[in-house]
């Protein structure tokens, strides 16, 4: 069974980096038809896709974000990582890895969230 | 402000049959299958209904999904208790260079 972990700072100061890595268990990150992505939820808000990542490098990002955003993926250490840059309280939320299915087009495996914080 | 939008709130009592409503445009659900994702309080959202229509495994019929044009829908009839939870829908937005946009969500109440 595939497994979705977050892991990363639980505060940061705004104007800084958040940085967040997403450890894979349960199957080779590299293996089937999958791209990675990162999901974010202000409290008691909907739901923002981020962007994603294939084994390959390829990325996609949300325009809103671009900017701000790198999505990087280790498949030595099945893993991949978010860089959200110059941070403000609006980039506070749980913020979530998935493993998007391309031939289904679905979002199938999430981590449980990790809550970022950003304040001073 | 979401990209779909759905109505804030759902309710109905056990047994009785919910429909969710999720409306978006030309450039998402208009040209691209729509996915519905269940999440109950203080968890993870869950995949359940992809490609319009479609159930994964494990989830139960009394889940349904419909589309017509730039709107879709998720039915849940016999209404049960551990189906009060948030409701999302989600499509593939092909405006821009593309991005997955959701709904704001629709917090089910099984009265």
């Amino acid at each position: 069974q595939v497994q979705l972990q977050e892991s990363g700072p639980g505060l940061v100061k705004p104007s800084q980096t958040l940085s967040l890595t997403c450890t894979v268990s349960g199957g080779s990150i590299s293996s089937g038809t999958y791209y990675w992505s990162w999901i974010r939820q202000p409290a008691g808000k909907g739901l923002e896709w981020i962007g994603r990542i294939e084994t390959s490098g390829s990325t996609n990002y949300n325009p809103s974000l671009k900017s701000r955003v790198t999505i990087s993926v280790d498949t030595s250490k099945n893993q991949f990582s978010l860089k959200l840059s110059s941070v403000t309280a609006a980039d506070t939320a749980v913020y979530y890895c998935a493993r998007y299915e391309w031939f289904g087009e679905y979002f199938d495996y999430w981590g449980q969230g990790t809550l970022v914080t950003v304040s001073s | 402000q979401s990209v779909l939008t759905q109505p804030p709130s759902a309710s109905g009592t056990p047994g009785q049959r919910a429909t969710i409503s999720c409306s978006g445009s030309s450039s998402n659900i208009g040209s691209n299958t729509v996915n519905w994702y269940q999440q109950l309080p203080g968890t993870a959202p869950k995949l359940l209904i992809y490609s319009n229509n479609q159930r994964p495994s494990g989830v139960p019929d009394r889940f349904s999904g419909s589309k017509s044009g730039t709107s879709a829908s998720l039915a849940i009839s016999g209404l049960q208790s551990e189906d009060e939870a948030d409701y999302y829908c989600a499509a593939w937005d092909d405006s821009l260079n593309g991005l997955w946009v959701f709904g704001g969500g629709t917090k089910l109440t099984v009265l």
